[in-house]
């Protein structure tokens, strides 16, 4: 079983659509969470990190459930610009800082 | 404010080879990582530094790779010998702090091995 799982994806959805993004993971003891972003053939960025109260940022709104081990990204009114990877990521303090990305979740909006 | 950097951008190299990839992380930045992601795969952890320190180097597949980060700026990532298995794309990243602290990443370093 992988560490952290997302949905497979490809979703493919209209302008203006609302879409929602799935994340488990399999440690408990895992501190930090993160949902960054990919586009084709370039680097992971921040999108938002993800707070156990919820936290949301313009059209984005992301959610935590420590106890069902469960992150979620919800996209409202979904924009051309937003058809990338959405990748779910979960940070465990091992002495250090050991990172684990989920395979990631493929958007594409279409207009 | 200049972002990670990585070099080269793209290198092939035949089986048995030797090859040396670079990060420079942002300037101020304590907190050096290596991922790789294999075709098809997802983003890998390779090892963690805090300025010269290696923190986590539980990713690390086997002693073909050795990073360094002498003086805690810049970082290196020598693989010897490569193997074809380690074709991919090797990303840096670097931090302020660690934990729940953004990771900043480079464009990555193109790895092909024939």
């Amino acid at each position: 079983r992988k560490e952290v799982e997302q949905d497979p994806g490809p979703f493919n959805v209209p302008e203006g659509a609302t879409v929602a993004f799935n994340c488990t993971y399999s440690n408990s003891a895992s501190q930090s969470f993160f949902w960054y972003r990919q586009d084709c053939r370039k680097e992971p960025k921040l999108l938002m990190s993800v707070y156990s109260s919820g936290n949301e940022d313009g059209r984005f709104t992301a959610q935590l459930n420590r106890a069902s081990q469960y992150i979620s990204l919800l996209i409202r009114d979904s924009k051309l610009s937003d058809s990338a990877t959405y990748l779910c990521v979960v940070s465990q303090n091992t002495g250090g800082f050991k990172t684990i990305f989920g395979a990631g979740t493929r958007l594409f909006v279409k207009a | 404010e200049a972002g990670v950097t990585q070099f080269p951008s793209h290198s092939v190299i035949e089986k048995g080879q030797t090859v040396t990839l670079r990060c420079d992380p942002i300037s101020g930045h304590d907190n050096l990582y290596w991922y790789r992601r294999v075709m098809g795969k997802e983003i890998k952890f390779l090892l963690h530094f805090v300025k010269e320190s290696k923190q986590d180097e539980s990713g690390m597949p086997n002693n073909r790779f050795l990073a360094e980060r002498t003086g805690g700026t810049y970082s290196t990532l020598k693989v010897q010998p490569a193997e074809l298995e380690d074709s991919g794309v090797y990303f840096c990243a670097s931090s302020r702090q660690a934990g729940i602290y953004e990771q900043y990443f480079g464009p990555g370093t193109r790895l092909t091995v024939t």
